[in-house]
């Protein structure tokens, strides 16, 4: 168990539709990062926080916004979903901002576009 | 070209086989070489962590770093049936911003046949 938590497990909507997941930091951590995991596209970056403010983006959607609040929890919006946006999509932590920092992993919520 | 290529595998060895797991990268500002391991259904775990060039060992597994050939391996000797997973390679550079994301290989699915 990393201590990172993310809810819900899985989530089946349609497409169009508007869904929020939610991540719980690790204690201490200040840093939370969002990922996409697909078959064809692998593990890919979507954007960072920290300690509250946006630190880097990746390859994140329009479509797609995020936010940490001052508890440190992060919520990812998918709005106006399409079938692609089916995945894997992970919360990570860590400590601070920095790189040489280990990225602590949640259990992931599964995301099914119908 | 992708920024770090990763040979998906699968790999099918018998228990306590030597394996030899590779990426191969292409952007010369990466300083940080991780691997992760990832069961199925659940999210990435780090396994190994290395900063610039050189080698590192813990236990059974062994990471190496060539920067120049831009190359990074991972070993496991003597490998177990629950080291079957996948694993996934990733990096990052130290240059501030975006930088500092993780970029990950596509990961090689592992199994190691009792």
């Amino acid at each position: 168990d990393s201590g990172v938590t993310q809810t819900p497990k899985h989530l089946i909507t349609a497409t169009g539709q508007r869904v929020t997941l939610r991540c719980s930091p690790r204690s201490g951590d200040l840093s939370v990062y969002w990922y996409q995991q697909s078959l064809d596209q692998g593990l890919q970056f979507l954007i960072q926080y920290y300690n509250g403010e946006e630190r880097a983006k990746g390859n994140i959607l329009e479509r797609f916004s995020a936010q940490q609040f001052p508890d440190l929890h992060s919520e990812l919006n998918l709005s106006s979903l399409e079938l692609g946006d089916s995945a894997l999509y992970f919360c990570a932590s860590s400590l601070t901002a920095s790189p040489s920092n280990e990225q602590f992993f949640g259990p992931g919520t599964r995301l099914t576009v119908l | 070209q992708k920024e770090v290529e990763q040979d998906p595998g699968p790999l099918s060895v018998p228990e306590g086989a030597i394996v030899s797991l590779n990426c191969t990268y292409s952007n010369s500002a990466f300083q940080y070489f991780m691997w992760y391991r990832q069961y199925s259904r659940k999210g990435p775990e780090l396994l190994m962590y290395t900063y610039s060039s050189g080698n590192k060992e813990d236990g059974r597994f062994t990471a190496q770093v060539d920067k120049s050939s831009k190359y990074i391996s991972l070993f496991i000797r003597d490998s177990q049936p629950s080291d079957s997973a996948t694993y996934l390679c990733a990096m990052s550079s130290n240059s501030g911003g975006s930088n500092y994301k993780l970029t990950f290989g596509k990961g090689t699915l592992l199994t190691v046949n009792p």
